[in-house]
């Protein structure tokens, strides 16, 4: 079967930096998203990853290491805005792309 | 004007009555896909299409059925809905492999409660 691991819930402070953890066990892989989530509203598009290393896109980057079947997210300079839930997803399952999606974590970010 | 539209927005209803939720896209998009969630379970696909002609159940389609009216209108039905049927459901959208980066663009969420 389809698996992704994540933290159901992290804290962390305005200012600093904090890194949420991914793990998948899946058939066949075309990618991984991160989605941020506020409370009662839709996921939004953060980042994709396909090949290893990290992607950078300003206070945000990705990592994915597709052999250990591990991503994560890193969220610089934390703002109070940030705490959300941040849903890690990935694409498996060949031509149909299907989208599959983790718990997600829940981010509280303090003063 | 959002991309991607849910109506209604919120539904309360009772056990056995048949609800239809909707959703529309301006984006252009062939794909279209429907997800419900519930805390601790995440998000959990119900149906999908690629295109109008093109209908596939999810993981969890027992109880559901879907219409592609059109390009851009894909509807859920809940034929007798039960109270376990109640969740935030959001239909999504996302363009062929290949073109970018390829995500799902969400709309806004139908949060139903069936009594």
């Amino acid at each position: 079967g389809q698996n992704i691991d994540q933290p159901t819930e992290m804290t962390a402070t305005e200012g600093a930096i904090v890194q949420i953890n991914c793990t998948y066990q899946t058939s066949g892989f075309n990618g991984l998203f991160w989605y941020q989530q506020h409370a009662g509203e839709a996921p939004t598009f953060l980042s994709y990853n396909v090949l290893d290393g990290l992607e950078e896109k300003g206070r945000f980057s990705s990592f994915l290491s597709r052999s250990k079947g591990y991503s994560y997210l890193l969220l610089k300079e934390l703002q109070m805005k940030d705490s959300a839930s941040y849903l890690c997803a990935v694409i498996y399952g060949g031509a149909t792309n299907k989208l599959i999606f983790g718990t997600g974590t829940l981010l509280a970010v303090q003063p | 004007d959002a991309d991607v539209t849910q109506t209604p927005r919120n539904r309360i209803t009772k056990t056995g009555k048949r609800i239809m939720l909707e959703c529309s896209q301006t984006k252009g998009h062939d794909r279209m896909y429907w997800y419900r969630q519930d805390p601790g379970l995440g998000l959990r696909l119900i149906y999908y299409s690629f295109d109008v002609k093109d209908i596939n159940k999810g993981e969890i389609s027992d109880g559901y059925s879907v219409s592609r009216q059109a390009q851009a209108k894909f509807s859920l039905s809940l034929e007798s809905a039960i109270p376990n049927q109640t969740a935030l459901y959001f239909c999504a959208t996302s363009d062929l492999p290949g073109r970018g980066y390829n995500e799902q663009f969400f709309g806004p969420g139908t949060r139903l409660t069936v009594l």
